[in-house]
């Protein structure tokens, strides 16, 4: 098993430019989630997911949307990239909440 | 609003001693606790998970314990080895579906060989 996968591991926008960040889990896992870390604030929720064609916010949606159109894949979306957005993104996942997986992370800079 | 604080938030210790991380959370009413090391650029892993319902759980050299009513866990990590060089994180969740996991800003942990 790859466990959660993330792609891609670094990248660098401009601002303005827009990308999507791909999470893939094979655990068969029912809820996602997209997290973001930055120096200082730890780990803060962005969206999750509790199935398959859903999505809800978390702590700091604001400039980002998710899709979940298949149970094993998470798409975090940056529609009009903000030097703000500059972060390390993880995604996890779990089955009923009990513990979550990580994936290794997306280094994302926006000049 | 969920608060979680882990002191110290880094500790140098020589390999071989025993140590203490703690955790502590402003709301008592919580469904686990999970510990979980990040090594510098990777992403986390989870070390140990426990129900509000247990009191601790231990795997191999770790052991965590968790006390509710006064909002704590501690990590204990016996016989310290260079290799636990990493940065570790608590974090509370209030229920079964995940998405009010809290997280702590972590202790940054240095093992000196």
């Amino acid at each position: 098993n790859a466990g959660v996968t993330q792609t891609p591991k670094f990248r660098v926008l401009k601002t303005g430019q827009s990308m999507t960040l791909l999470c893939a889990q094979d655990m068969n896992h029912e809820y996602m989630y997209w997290y973001r870390q930055d120096p200082g604030m730890g780990l803060r929720l962005i969206h999750y997911s509790v199935g398959e064609g859903t999505t809800a916010k978390g702590e700091v949606p604001d400039g980002y949307n998710v899709s979940r159109l298949k149970k094993q894949n998470f798409l975090l979306g940056l529609e009009s990239a903000a030097p703000s957005q500059t972060s390390v993104y993880f995604c996890a996942s779990s089955v009923g909440g009990v513990g979550q997986f990580f994936g290794p992370g997306t280094r994302l800079t926006v000049l | 609003k969920q608060e979680v604080t882990q002191i110290p938030a880094a500790l140098s210790v020589p390999e071989g001693e025993n140590l203490v991380l703690n955790c502590s959370f402003t709301d008592s009413a919580i469904y686990n606790l999970q510990w979980f090391r990040q090594d510098p650029g990777k992403g986390l892993t989870s070390l140990l998970l426990i129900q509000s319902s247990q009191r601790e759980q231990t795997s191999g050299r770790l052991n965590a314990s968790l006390d509710k009513s006064s909002g704590r866990s501690t990590l204990y990590i016996a016989a310290s080895q260079p290799g636990d060089s990493a940065t570790y994180l608590c974090a509370v969740t209030r229920d079964n579906y995940g998405q009010n996991f809290v997280f702590g800003p972590g202790t940054r942990l240095s093992v000196l060989p």
